[in-house]
């Protein structure tokens, strides 16, 4: 079955560690996203990614970081400069031709202690 | 002014009462629609896509109306399952950016 593959479902961090969220997708989709929701929130846009080897910034980009090497992967990183970094974060994808419906993994929820 | 704006609520309803939801959006370019549920601490999931002509799935009805820029989700019968947060989203076509998410509006169906 095709979808969206977020690991790990859970995580907790020391301040001042980075850590990495894995995204993988088999839907061949193009367009790749990272949101993050926090508490009673909508979801914000961190960065996104059309193809492979690019991406761009959304609106809260400061403290995170993203590579795009492979069409399926677009791995998350929480970087110690992010000052809060607790919160739910989504990874999404859809065709190319950015009118379709997201799709979404499951989620990973990063609690820093 | 938030680009798409939802009534957070709650909203609290007896089961098997009808309930509305609306959603406003600021960016006439916007193109596609949809609404999307998240259950408690659950990633969104798709309820239906917003058709100008307006849908119905059941239960649930989709309208579109592009002169005052909204969008409304009407749910009929309404069940104890459909107690969750439900979503708006608008996309403006050709651009992987414009896709802005509601902030949700929190919907519990009692007993």
């Amino acid at each position: 079955d095709g979808g969206i593959t977020q690991s790990p479902k859970y995580l907790f961090r020391k301040e001042g560690q980075n850590v990495t969220l894995s995204c993988e997708q088999n839907l061949n989709h193009d367009a790749m996203y990272w949101y993050r929701q926090d508490p009673g929130q909508g979801l914000r846009l961190i960065y996104y990614s059309q193809i492979v080897n690019d991406f761009q910034k959304g609106d809260i980009a400061e403290g995170y970081s993203v590579s795009r090497e492979k069409k399926e992967s677009f791995p998350l990183t929480v970087t110690s400069a992010q000052k809060n970094p607790t919160a739910f974060y989504l990874c999404a994808s859809r065709l190319a031709d950015n009118t379709g419906e997201l799709f979404f993994g499951e989620g990973s929820r990063l609690t820093v202690l | 002014r938030k680009e798409v704006e939802q009534d957070p609520g709650p909203f609290n309803v007896p089961e098997g009462a009808t309930v509305a939801f609306n959603c406003t959006y600021s960016n006439s370019a916007s193109q596609s629609f949809f609404w999307y549920r998240q259950d408690c601490r659950k990633e969104p999931k798709l309820l239906m896509s917003v058709y100008s002509s307006g849908n119905e799935d059941g239960r649930f009805t989709a309208q579109l109306n592009r002169a005052s820029q909204y969008i409304s989700l009407l749910i009929r019968d309404s069940k104890l399952s459909d107690s969750a947060t439900y979503l708006c989203v608008a996309t403006t076509s050709g651009s992987a950016r414009q896709l802005t998410f509601g902030s949700g509006t929190q919907l519990t169906v009692l007993p």
